[in-house]
């Protein structure tokens, strides 16, 4: 047990549809990273949020957007949804933000679009 | 951040040691080398990581070459529950912010045989 949350476990959901996924970070972790795996994209860095603020942006879609808390924990808003949505996203959280510190996962979001 | 090679897969046999190779050949000198590992679908899990010396902790070793291009991790005694996907991921300084971001590749899928 890495100590980092995410619910829900598993979702479901149709086309065009929003959902939240949510993530809390271990106790004292300022950082919070949001990755997504899809079968053929494998792990891809979405975006990272430290102490509340943006830190990081990978490639994340514009119809994705998220938040971090002033309790740390984060959210994963993804909107329009599409079927290419379908996929595991892992949440994971640091101490800090730099390049030093490992970061843990939480055990994952499976999001299908149908 | 450098990239890195890693062959696709490779097979030990249970109770071997694991030798999983990484090649950084344009690696900095201020990038560090990480190893996570994920098994079936749950969130990566941290191994070790190193900067120029060889590391070792409870789960595993990382030798780094002299020249920093390429490194080793190495499982002493690999049991079926090691059989995961492992990644070598170069990681360092970002811009004028400081990131933990990880960029994944495709990994080496170890396959533990009894």
């Amino acid at each position: 047990d890495s100590g980092v949350t995410q619910t829900p476990k598993h979702l479901i959901t149709a086309t065009g549809q929003r959902v939240t996924l949510r993530c809390s970070p271990r106790s004292g972790d300022l950082s919070v990273y949001w990755y997504q795996q899809s079968l053929d994209q494998g792990l891809q860095f979405l975006i990272q949020y430290y102490n509340g603020e943006e830190r990081a942006k990978g490639n994340i879609l514009e119809r994705f957007s998220a938040q971090q808390f002033p309790d740390l924990h984060s959210e994963l808003n993804l909107s329009s949804l599409e079927l290419g949505d379908s996929a595991l996203y892992f949440c994971a959280s640091s101490v800090e933000a730099g390049q030093g510190d490992e970061q843990f996962f939480g055990p994952g979001t499976r999001l299908t679009v149908l | 951040d450098a990239k890195t090679t890693q062959p696709p897969s490779m097979d030990c046999a249970e109770g071997r040691a694991a030798n999983l190779p990484c090649n950084h050949s344009t690696i900095s000198g201020n990038e560090y080398v990480y190893w996570y590992r994920q098994i079936h679908s749950q969130g990566p899990q941290y191994i070790i990581h190193g900067l120029k010396n060889n590391e070792t902790n409870e789960m595993a070793s990382l030798i780094i070459t002299e020249d920093r291009k390429s490194s080793t991790l190495i499982l002493p005694h690999a049991t079926l529950r090691d059989t995961a996907v492992y990644y070598c991921i170069v990681r360092g300084l970002h811009g004028s912010g400081n990131t933990g971001k990880l960029i994944f590749g495709q990994g080496t899928t170890l396959q533990v045989k009894p």
